[in-house]
């Protein structure tokens, strides 16, 4: 139980275009989902906590206009990337918690995001 | 705010040995503590995690962590390690209150097995 996954696992872009990186809790609702971002070699940074229905908050230094996440259904949440450039490049991984476990959270085996 | 050092950036161990992995953190309040690990390009697996009771906390593939409230620590040990343990591992906290399930990572520790 408590499967996350992320859909593209890979995704390449030119400069100046937008990317929609999907996560979904396969088998039960998410009431909330995280967003992180992973650079090589180093540790998870949070980026922004969504809540179904609701506006996503986001942590300091982490631009709302750039990282676009909505969290429509209890078990999809999307994190689009717009207007990408290659400091954006970098794994993004979500993660899920749930009625019943909200004190645990189930990660997604993440998005490798390359933009050239 | 909450912080977690995990003490060594690389353990190298040989295969059947046992191994350590360790972390501390620091927090305000009382704390939630998780072990994930990370295979290369994949996300985070938990392994085990401390809510309350035993503090002494067993996870999967052999892996058990004890919590020392007056150290602030949680080190993740396993009497004996296989090839297949080699990975990246992580020891995250989680406060209560309003920041309620949000995680903050150590840097990491990467676990190499050598046969």
């Amino acid at each position: 139980g408590a499967v996350v996954s992320q859909h593209p696992s890979r995704v390449i872009c030119k400069s100046g275009t937008s990317v929609k990186i999907e996560c979904r809790s396969l088998d039960f609702q998410a009431t909330t989902m995280f967003w992180y971002r992973q650079f090589p070699k180093q540790s998870l940074m949070l980026m922004a906590t969504s809540n179904e229905g609701s506006k996503a908050t986001y942590e300091q230094g982490v631009e709302k206009d750039k990282f676009l996440i909505n969290h429509a259904s209890l078990t999809l949440s999307t994190l689009t990337v717009t207007s990408a450039h290659p400091e954006d490049s970098s794994f993004y991984i979500c993660s899920a918690r749930g009625w019943g476990f909200t004190d645990t959270q189930y990660f997604g085996p993440g998005t490798r995001l390359t933009v050239l | 705010a909450q912080s977690v050092t995990q003490l060594d950036s690389q353990v190298p161990v040989f295969e059947e040995a046992p191994v350590e992995l360790r972390c501390n953190y620091s927090s305000s309040v009382s704390v939630y503590l998780f072990w994930y690990v990370q295979y290369p390009n994949q996300g985070l697996q938990l392994l085990l995690k401390y809510l309350s009771g035993s503090t002494l906390v067993k996870g999967i593939n052999g892996f058990e962590a004890e919590f020392n409230k007056s150290q602030t620590s949680f080190h993740l040990r396993k009497p004996s390690v296989h090839i297949s343990d080699t990975a990246e591992y992580f020891c995250a906290v989680s406060e209560g209150g309003t920041s309620y399930g949000k995680l903050t990572f150590g840097q990491g520790t990467i676990l190499t097995v050598h046969p």
